[in-house]
């Protein structure tokens, strides 16, 4: 089944005590993305990746660290989570240039206490 | 600034009601449009393409160039509508905004 799969689904950390979500596709998508989710605020790119070892800052890309060096791997680093990091985080992959269509995990349900 | 908004953040509606989710963009050129939805613990989805010019789910999206909108239109809502909508232009090829979300209950 063509999937966007990340783990971990929840999380609930310390200030400070790095983390990693990692997030995986099958469908051989050139164009990976992180976004995060918060009310009133909608989805908000932190970071996104056109190919291999071709990574791009979105509009919150601080405090967060990105490596692409698989095509189907795109994981998201916290290095020193912050309370301020506490949100829902989605990652995404697509065939941008062709489709424009973005296919999302289920989600990654993070809090820094 | 280049932005995408959606007055509201909350809609109801009556079943079989019409309904009409709005969406603003301030984009220059022409971005490509998309409605992504949201049911309830599920994964965001495409709803619908502008480029498609199609309907799904009975749903139809109008882009009015000279307003900058892509307002979302059903004209009878159905409870299993109840969901997150989202608007997302694309204003180039690696760049997808989503706005804010509108959240729509269908009341039975």
């Amino acid at each position: 089944e063509a999937q966007v799969t990340q783990n971990p689904r929840y999380l609930i950390t310390v200030t400070g005590k790095k983390l990693t979500v990692t997030c995986s596709q099958n469908m051989n998508h050139e164009y990976m993305s992180w976004y995060r989710q918060d009310p009133g605020l909608g989805l908000r790119q932190i970071y996104y990746s056109m190919n291999v070892e071709v990574t791009d800052k979105g509009d919150v890309p601080e405090g967060y660290k990105v490596s692409r060096k698989e095509k189907r791997n795109f994981p998201l680093i916290l290095e020193s989570p912050s309370p301020n990091q506490t949100s829902l985080y989605f990652c995404a992959s697509s065939l941008l240039r062709l489709t424009g269509e973005l296919f999302f995990g289920e989600g990654s349900r993070l809090t820094v206490l | 600034a280049q932005r995408v908004t959606q007055p509201e953040k909350l809609l109801s509606v009556f079943k079989g009601a019409p309904v009409e989710l709005k969406c603003n963009y301030s984009y220059s050129g022409s971005p490509e449009l998309f409605w992504y939805v949201q049911y309830s613990r599920q994964r965001l989805q495409l709803l619908l393409r502008h480029i498609s010019r199609e309907s799904i789910k009975g749903f139809t999206a109008d882009l009015n160039k000279g307003e900058t909108s892509f307002h979302l239109k059903k004209p009878f809502a159905q409870e299993e509508d109840s969901a997150m909508y989202y608007c997302a232009p694309s204003p180039s090829y690696d760049k997808v905004i989503f706005g804010p979300g509108t959240s729509l209950s269908v009341i039975p």
